[in-house]
């Protein structure tokens, strides 16, 4: 049975870099396939995908936000970790980690990890 | 990036009776390797989203059978036949052809 699990900060200073880590189990990053992606939602607000780390370590990133992120894995510890970089207010929200099991097939999501970002 | 428009934004809806969600795509959501990849997800109070959907019209393991997805190319339509109690909540349809994958901007489903 896959699950994911998200952790990290729940609360960061303006400037500061945010460091989140999904933990995952169910899989391995090393089978042909895979994949784990990121997904933020602010408060009350629609959903928007961040990061996605494929199992032969091809990254993709969100343009607008490409500059500031970093998604890298340990196989040997099934986590995956996303630094976003300059945090600012309007990155609060609830953070998701989501599994990739194929083209296109995106299934499982992680409980997800409240972050605000406030001095 | 590809823009996914859903309407209505909010639905209230009488216990047992149909539901309607539109999905729209700025451009084709078919792969190159034929597939379509236009999911639905739902999102109840406080909780992750669930996968309902996959590949415009395949249910997932567990969801009831009043859930299905129907549609083409940039055109798509997630119906409930009878709303119940439980699928309050918000419906996202999501796009997983082109990168950046997109999300609509979800629709609320309440009761009446």
């Amino acid at each position: 049975q896959i699950s994911l699990k998200e952790s990290g900060p729940t609360l960061v200073k303006p400037t500061q870099t945010l460091t989140l880590t999904c933990t995952f189990s169910g899989f391995s990053l090393g089978t042909n396939e895979m994949g784990v992606g990121w997904i933020r939602q602010p408060p009350g607000k629609a959903l928007e995908w961040l990061a996605l780390l494929y199992w032969n370590d091809v990254k993709r990133y969100s343009p607008s936000l490409e500059s500031r992120l970093t998604i890298t894995k340990d196989t040997s510890k099934n986590q995956v970790v996303l630094t976003m970089t300059n945090m600012d207010p309007v990155d609060t929200a609830t953070y998701y980690c989501i599994h990739r099991q194929g083209d296109g097939d995106y299934g499982l999501w992680g409980q997800g990890t409240l972050v605000t970002v406030s001095s | 990036d590809v823009v996914m428009t859903q309407s209505p934004l909010s639905l209230p809806v009488t216990l047992g009776q149909p539901a309607s969600i539109s999905c729209r795509s700025s451009q084709t959501l078919v792969h190159s390797d034929g597939n379509t990849f236009l999911n639905w997800f739902q999102q109840r109070p406080g909780q992750s989203p669930r996968r309902l959907i996959y590949k415009v019209s395949n249910r997932d393991s567990g969801v009831p059978d009043r859930f299905s997805g129907s549609g083409s190319g940039t055109d798509f339509t997630l119906k409930i036949s009878r709303v119940e109690a439980e699928d309050v909540g918000v419906y996202y349809c999501m796009q997983s052809t082109h990168w950046p994958l997109t999300f609509g901007g979800g629709t609320k489903v309440e009761i009446k």
